[in-house]
């Protein structure tokens, strides 16, 4: 089983559509949690944290499973600009940050 | 300056040739990364530096050989590398606790 897994996509949604990410990971002992968002030949750039009691950022919910050892990424009202790839990273231990092959989405006019 | 720099941005280099990637950053922190991001692959993650100090050595050939002489540098040495080795090597740090990682634009190398 592959320490951090998501879907790879892409995803194709029309602009104010809701979709949603999953990601899975293998460590039950993993500290802490994180979406990054990466757009085409950039670096990637913390999008947010993810909190045990589910948190939200504008048009963004992350949420957190510890039991079934998942993560999620909510995107509502999207828009042209969230065209990117979205990264599920989990901090392992001691900082060992492990990311995701990440998950394509284009939003379309 | 802000942030985390590399140097260069794209490095073109042949088996058998020595060079090195440079990674500086300017926001405090007290640890650095070094990632490997291959086309269709995860981020792979290196070696990782807390207070200049080598924490962990992600079972990577010894052709790559990190130096991390204080807490703002950070070099990856090159060495007789192989054309799989073609890849974007990214320099992250942070500050250890937080779980923030702030990367830097990546050296973009290619081994032929």
């Amino acid at each position: 089983r592959k320490e951090v897994e998501q879907d790879p996509g892409p995803f194709n949604v029309p602009e104010g559509a809701t979709v949603a990410f999953n990601c899975t990971y293998s460590n039950s002992a993993s500290q802490s949690f994180f979406w990054y968002r990466q757009d085409c030949r950039k670096e990637p750039k913390l999008l947010m944290s993810v909190y045990s009691s589910g948190n939200e950022d504008g048009r963004f919910t992350a949420q957190l499973n510890r039991a079934s050892q998942y993560i999620s990424l909510l995107i509502r009202d999207s828009k042209l600009s969230d065209s990117a790839t979205y990264l599920c990273v989990v901090n392992m231990y001691n900082n060992d940050m492990r990311f995701g092959a990440g998950t394509r989405l284009t939003v379309k006019p | 300056e802000t942030g985390v720099t590399q140097t260069p941005r794209h490095l073109v280099m042949g088996m058998t040739n020595k060079k090195s990637l440079k990674c500086e950053q300017h926001l405090g922190h007290n640890a650095m990364y070094w990632y490997k991001q291959s086309a269709k692959k995860p981020l792979e993650l290196m070696f990782v530096y807390s207070l200049e100090e080598r924490v962990e050595n992600n079972s990577v050939p010894s052709r790559f050989s990190p130096e991390c002489p204080n807490s703002s540098h950070l070099f990856l040495h090159l060495h007789t590398l192989q054309p799989e080795d073609s890849a974007l090597y990214l320099c992250a740090s942070s500050q250890r606790g937080t779980g923030e990682l702030f990367f830097g634009e990546g050296s973009r190398l290619t081994v032929l």
